[in-house]
């Protein structure tokens, strides 16, 4: 049981490059989010899922896309990087109100 | 939306004393509140929680208090330990529904042997 886990650990973009975040989870949770955290910020909500085929947008959800295209993964995207967008990201997945599991997280540089 | 305030950013303490770590929120349809630490590189992990239908809640050193009414929230711990210095998180759920949370911007607590 592998918990939630994140692919890849560490990146670094040059702006205007794009790419995606991968989080996985065996625990069946039907919810998942993904949160960015930066330095005196807090985790901010970037969007999340309420389940398979469906997301929704959190407090911060702009140049960020998302896929919930099977109920275990859950896409985050990044079509062109700033580097505003450089912070550590954490996927999580809860059941319905329930406790929230985070990924190890996802440290990413954009120069 | 919803917005939380956690107060203080940082608190230092000695070992053995209690620590306080308060929040407040804005959406009064808000009933999930759960507290968070983060150790340094580490992910967050659950400490407590607490749902709006309770007041307060109690595991072992830490402790939980809600108060609707005034829409704020507080961490309670006692007798800390060296091993208790972490950032603390507190969150409130964004609807009724309890579909997400929205977090405070963190305390950054240091117990001192």
């Amino acid at each position: 049981n592998a918990g939630v886990t994140q692919t890849p650990k560490f990146r670094v973009l040059k702006t205007g490059q794009s790419m995606t975040l991968l989080c996985a989870q065996d625990m069946n949770h039907e919810y998942m989010y993904w949160y960015r955290q930066d330095p005196g910020m807090g985790l901010r909500l970037i969007h999340y899922s309420v389940g398979e085929g469906t997301t929704a947008k959190g407090e911060v959800p702009d140049g960020y896309n998302v896929s919930r295209l099977k109920k275990q993964n859950f896409l985050l995207g990044l079509e062109s990087a700033a580097p505003s967008q450089t912070s550590v990201y954490f996927c999580a997945s809860s059941y319905p109100e329930m406790e929230q599991y985070f990924g190890p997280g996802t440290r990413l540089t954009v120069t | 939306g919803e917005n939380v305030e956690q107060h203080p950013s940082t608190l230092s303490v000695q070992e053995g004393d209690s620590a306080v770590i308060k929040c407040t929120y804005s959406d009064s349809a808000s009933n999930y509140f759960p507290w968070y630490k983060q150790e340094l590189g580490k992910r967050p992990q659950l400490i407590i929680d607490i749902r709006s239908n309770v007041g307060e809640k109690k595991d072992q050193r830490i402790a939980v208090t809600l108060n609707k009414t005034a829409k704020h929230f507080s961490l309670h711990i006692t007798e800390t330990q060296p091993e208790d210095s972490a950032v603390y998180f507190c969150a409130a759920s964004i609807n009724q529904a309890g579909t997400a949370l929205i977090f405070g911007k963190g305390t950054t607590l240091s117990v001192s042997s």
